[in-house]
């Protein structure tokens, strides 16, 4: 199972809004609505952003939202603070499998 | 509250074995299937498996095939990863994660490093 492709690096001004990209195949994020972004700071565990491409988990700002059109899923975070800075990994269930992505790292200018 | 508490640090040398533990509490542990990630130094996130809390069944990634073996102890609501004949490339963090829930509850343990130096 190869990982899901992120783009290497994204950044935005505080306010701005960023987008991430999490491509795959039809055997993982094209085939099923399990699609999970996770938040990442240096030397920090990994937090749930979104859960089943979409959803919100409670706590988390609405400024975070997902989606998903084919293969490809995205996240976008609105309004970018400074406390937004950090890894963002997508992952996907893969039909009894998960698989991660290769991690974007979020600068805010 | 739902918390996974993972053993220390591990300094081994290769061809060593080691066997990390992750503690469950706050929810009820076979509910669940734990996963298992790995991050190598300055590396992403690396999917190695989960292990059924409630039959034992474990599913390993194509990767994690072999030397890595998930059990559990269900009476200390505890899963462990033991790793066997350790190699350079093992050293990483290991988290150890909870299956996310219909309301998007999670929980991750803090992380075990591994180092194997020799």
């Amino acid at each position: 199972q190869s990982a899901l492709t992120q783009p290497p690096s994204a950044s935005g001004s505080p306010g701005q809004s960023v987008t991430i990209s999490c491509t795959g195949t039809s055997s993982d994020v094209g085939g099923y609505n399990y699609v999970s972004w996770f938040q990442q700071h240096p030397g920090k565990a990994p937090k749930l952003m979104i859960y089943e491409v979409s959803k919100r988990p409670s706590g988390v700002p609405d400024r975070f939202s997902g989606s998903k059109s084919g293969n490809t899923a995205s996240l976008t975070v609105s309004g970018l603070q400074a406390e937004d800075e950090a890894d963002y990994y997508c992952a996907s269930y893969a039909g009894g499998s998960n698989v991660f992505g290769t991690g974007t790292r979020v600068t805010v200018l | 509250q739902v918390q996974l508490v993972q053993s220390g640090s591990e300094l081994k040398k290769p061809g060593a074995s080691v066997k990390l533990s992750c503690k469950a509490s706050g929810y009820t542990f076979t509910r669940y299937p734990i996963h298992w990630v790995r991050q190598a130094p300055g590396q992403g996130l690396e999917w190695m498996g989960c292990i059924n809390t409630n039959t034992g069944n474990p599913i390993y990634a194509q990767a994690f095939t072999g030397r890595f073996v998930f059990s559990l102890d269900t009476s200390v609501s505890t899963t462990y990863l033991q790793i066997s004949s350790l190699k350079a490339e093992d050293t990483a963090i290991y988290y150890c994660a909870r299956e996310i829930d219909t309301d998007g509850g999670d929980s991750w343990g803090q992380g075990t490093l591994v180092t194997v130096s020799s």
